[in-house]
């Protein structure tokens, strides 16, 4: 059973500042993806990661995936308050099986 | 585009009532999911559909029930409901190993 685990849960950081949220999964999943939810609202796809070594940047969100050692990054570069919001990572089981299966989460709040 | 669109949006049931929320996409996707999301606890898959007329059980699938009769629409049934599952409830879409899409959300309270 593929599980993924985000950390930290909760992230509050200055203005300014750089930081990175980690996300490890369980079991082999070349499929790796991170998405924004705001309070009240929907997810939005932010990244898709495919492949070992991918690397994908945004703005001053970069994500990245290491296959081998079952881990995605999302670094997050000179942090804005308009980045504050919860970020989930989310690795696809294959192998005929196919499911989505999320982390718990990151709520990200910068402040001034 | 619609993209993937829920109905109700809002909805209190009950203790023991049923309902069904209904998952609509028009982009042709192959693969739909439900989720629950409770505080804390991220997002767990109830159910998910990899193909008109399948079904598979996700991580909490206990107390639902699904249906793909047609490709674009994925019913999620709660048929006797219980407050352990007042949440917000979010379908989703996908092509293949693209990133899935998601619906606005049905906040169910079940009291």
């Amino acid at each position: 059973e593929l599980k993924v685990e985000q950390n930290p849960l909760f992230l509050s950081m200055q203005e300014g500042k750089n930081y990175t949220i980690y996300c490890n999964y369980s079991t082999t999943s070349d499929r790796l993806y991170w998405y924004r939810q705001d309070p009240g609202k929907s997810l939005e796809s932010l990244f898709v990661l495919l492949s070992n070594g991918a690397v994908k940047q945004e703005g001053r969100l970069m994500a990245s995936l290491d296959t081998k050692a079952r881990l995605s990054t999302l670094h997050i570069t000179a942090a804005v308050h308009d980045l504050s919001a919860t970020y989930f990572c989310a690795a696809l089981s294959g192998a005929g099986s196919y499911q989505l299966t999320f982390g718990k989460g990151t709520k990200l709040s910068v402040i001034p | 585009n619609a993209g993937v669109t829920q109905t109700p949006k809002f909805r209190v049931l009950k203790t023991g009532q049923s309902m069904t929320l209904l998952c609509a996409q028009d982009m042709n996707h192959e693969y739909m999911y439900w989720y629950r999301q409770d505080p804390g606890m991220g997002l767990r898959l109830i159910h998910y559909s990899v193909g008109e007329g399948t079904t598979a059980k996700g991580e909490v699938p206990d107390g639902y029930n699904v249906s793909r009769l047609k490709k674009q629409n994925f019913l999620l049934g709660l048929e006797s409901a219980a407050p352990s599952q007042t949440s917000v409830y979010f379908c989703a879409s996908s092509y293949a190993v693209t990133e899935a899409f998601f619906g606005q959300g049905t906040r169910l309270t079940v009291v």
